[in-house]
Parts: C-alpha cells; sequence; structure tokens
C-alpha cells in the first residue's frame, strides 16, 4: 500500500546551518507529494509540493525535489532560522484511492537556537 | 478570510458523556476531514467526506462519527467518549479540482481530554 518515511526527530540545529529533512514514499502509479509545517500551537499549513516526477517545490527558502528514481522528497533549507522551529510532516495524495486523501509521515520535530 | 474553524480548541470530559466537535470552512470545498494527532504516531484519519451527505471511514473511525448535511460543515461526534480518544483533533478541508486540488487547509485544532 501507500506509505510515507520520514526521519525521526528531533532535529536541533543553530541557526543558519544547513536542514536536511529525509522523506521516502511508497505509491502505485504517480503521486502528488508534499510538505507540510506545523508551529506550536497551531494546525498544519502547505509547505509545498510537487505533482509529478522532477518537479521542484519552493517556498519561504525551503526547497524539496520529487525523485522517482529514488522515490524520495527530502526537504532542505540551505540556512534556517529560529522561526523555522516547528514540526515537519511529508505526505502524498492517496493516488488509486480516495481522491483528497493524504498520507502522512510521523512528523519531525525541528529545534533552531539561536 | 479563508478558513476552517473548529470548537471547541479545548475540552475537558468525563467517561462516556457525548460531546461534539464542530468544523466549518468558508471555501466552499467539496472535501474534508478529521485527523487525530497522537505523539509518536503523527496524523492518523478518522472519516472523511468527499461532498455533501457522502461520508467514509479514515484509519481510525472506532467510536467516532460524522455527518456532512451541508457542505460548510463537517461536525464529529463521540458518542460515548473514552480515555483513549484523548487528543488532539484537526479538522482539514480541501477542493478536490482546479489548481489547489488536494491541498488540504487546516483548523487550529482541538485539544480533547476524557477523564
Amino acid at each position: 500500500g501507500n506509505s510515507v518515511t520520514q526521519m525521526e526527530g528531533p532535529v536541533t540545529l543553530s541557526e543558519e546551518a544547513f536542514l536536511t529533512i529525509n522523506c521516502t514514499y511508497t505509491a502505485t502509479g504517480y503521486p502528488s507529494l508534499f510538505w507540510y509545517v506545523q508551529y506550536p500551537g497551531e494546525g498544519l499549513q502547505l509547505l509545498l509540493k510537487a505533482t509529478k516526477a522532477d518537479d521542484k517545490g519552493s517556498n519561504k527558502g525551503f526547497e524539496a525535489t520529487y525523485r522517482k528514481e529514488t522515490t524520495s522528497f527530502h526537504l532542505e533549507k540551505g540556512s534556517v532560522q529560529v522561526s523555522d522551529s516547528a514540526v515537519y510532516f511529508c505526505a502524498l495524495r492517496n493516488y488509486g484511492g480516495s481522491q483528497g486523501n493524504l498520507i502522512f509521515g510521523k512528523g519531525t520535530k525541528l529545534s533552531v537556537k539561536p | 478570510e479563508a478558513q476552517v474553524t473548529q470548537n471547541p480548541r479545548y475540552l475537558i470530559t468525563v467517561t462516556g458523556k457525548k460531546l461534539t466537535v464542530t468544523c466549518s470552512q468558508n471555501m466552499n470545498h467539496e472535501y474534508m476531514s478529521w485527523y487525530r494527532q497522537d505523539p509518536g504516531l503523527g496524523l492518523r484519519q478518522i472519516y472523511y467526506s468527499m461532498n455533501v451527505e457522502v461520508t467514509d471511514k479514515g484509519d481510525v473511525p472506532e467510536g467516532y462519527k460524522v455527518s456532512r448535511k451541508e457542505k460548510r460543515n463537517f461536525p464529529l461526534i463521540l458518542e460515548s467518549p473514552s480515555p483513549n480518544q484523548t487528543s488532539l483533533y484537526f479538522c482539514a478541508s480541501s477542493p478536490l479540482v482546479g489548481p489547489n486540488a488536494n491541498e488540504q487547509f487546516f483548523g487550529p485544532g482541538t485539544r480533547l481530554t476524557v477523564l
């Protein structure tokens, strides 16, 4: 079946460090891929997305490239800020299942220290 | 402002006392969904709805009910809450067509404690 696996946290970085959060998926067909972010005390917000292989999603300095050959969608940022401290969720659209359903990874908590 | 609202935001109740958590969206989205978020388990889908009067079970539907009588509202009902339903609940909505298809918009969450 469809599934998403992301690296376990927590991840602690110093400000301006490089960030990578790994995400791999298992899916039939050609899923759309998403990264969501959850700031403390809030709901999830869409951070970026990619709908086909080799697409790069980007937003707020974050990037992720849809790699079909490695079934990956790793999240990267060149220089993190304290304000990036949040929980990050990788997700895929449940292709072949009910339209609209997303399958989420378990989330990776990022803490950025000044 | 486009948004998903949930009420209440916080609730402490006792075992067996029926409760309803409301969810409303003002974006005319067809799709709505309920999730629960628990430490180490991420988000798990409880129920979802593709449109008015169309609902279906997610991964963890036991102990919950939903209804979709109007497009904008998708209440979550716990007929007889138990302590294992203590969790953080999120409602989400999404268009099914258009450039933002399948992008889910989340409510702020409802923290439920069942004693």
